[in-house]
């Protein structure tokens, strides 16, 4: 049973699109997460969510949004996509705020 | 300012020798620290954690840590490395009353000769 699931794996698209990752875990956490790495393999937060409230967002563009319909998901949307977007972007979710967490599979973003 | 570093970009050991990354962090508030490893094209599969108590820890894969409080670090260790250690790994630190936020070094990537 995959704990942190993300769909999809891999997703080229064009500059402009609008797109969305979709983050689910099946842990019974409460708390979830996304990052950011980039083609230098450096990972960053980008937003933390707890009881789907946003607890964190990291000087993050507004063009992206994530949004968290319960408490085992949460979904990235990203409107008119850049060229430095590209990047894979990792869901995570923990027990609480200050707890271990537990990372998915990544989604390959590649915005052309 | 809050920030974790790995010295070492790149490691390569032979099969079978022993391993050291080197983790050191900057932080104002309490940390709790964490050894992640990043297979190619894989998520970041946790190796230890250390929040309070015994310094040494044990993790997976036949991993251990020490934290150090006076030196700042968290340095991963194995005694034997197998070829299927080859990967990145990571040393990321967290501390409370910050939103759950880790800070991640910059990654070592290890190289295991047959």
């Amino acid at each position: 049973d995959t704990a942190v699931s993300q769909t999809p794996k891999y997703l080229v698209t064009q500059m402009g699109n609008d797109k969305s990752i979709k983050c689910e875990q099946n842990l019974g956490h409460d708390t979830m997460y996304w990052y950011k790495q980039d083609s230098k393999k450096f990972l960053k937060i980008m937003f933390s969510y707890n009881n789907k409230e946003l607890i964190i967002n990291e000087t993050v563009p507004n063009r992206f949004s994530p949004k968290s319909p319960d408490k085992a998901h949460l979904n990235l949307h990203i409107n008119s996509l850049e060229l430095g977007d590209s990047a894979v972007y990792f869901c995570a979710s923990s027990q609480s705020l200050t707890e271990t967490q537990y990372f998915g599979p990544g989604t390959r973003l590649l915005v052309l | 300012a809050q920030s974790v570093t790995q010295p070492d970009i790149h490691i390569t050991v032979s099969e079978g020798a022993s391993l050291e990354l080197r983790c050191n962090y900057s932080y104002g508030a309490t940390p709790y620290l964490f050894w992640y490893v990043q297979s190619p094209g894989q998520g970041l599969q946790l190796l230890l954690k250390y929040f309070s108590g015994d310094t040494l820890v044990q993790g997976i894969k036949g991993f251990e840590a020490e934290f150090k409080r006076s030196q700042s670090s968290f340095n991963l260790r194995k005694p034997s490395v197998h070829w299927s250690d080859a990967a990145e790994y990571f040393c990321a630190v967290g501390a409370y009353n910050q939103g759950g936020k880790l800070i991640f070094g910059q990654g070592t990537e290890l190289s295991v000769k047959p």
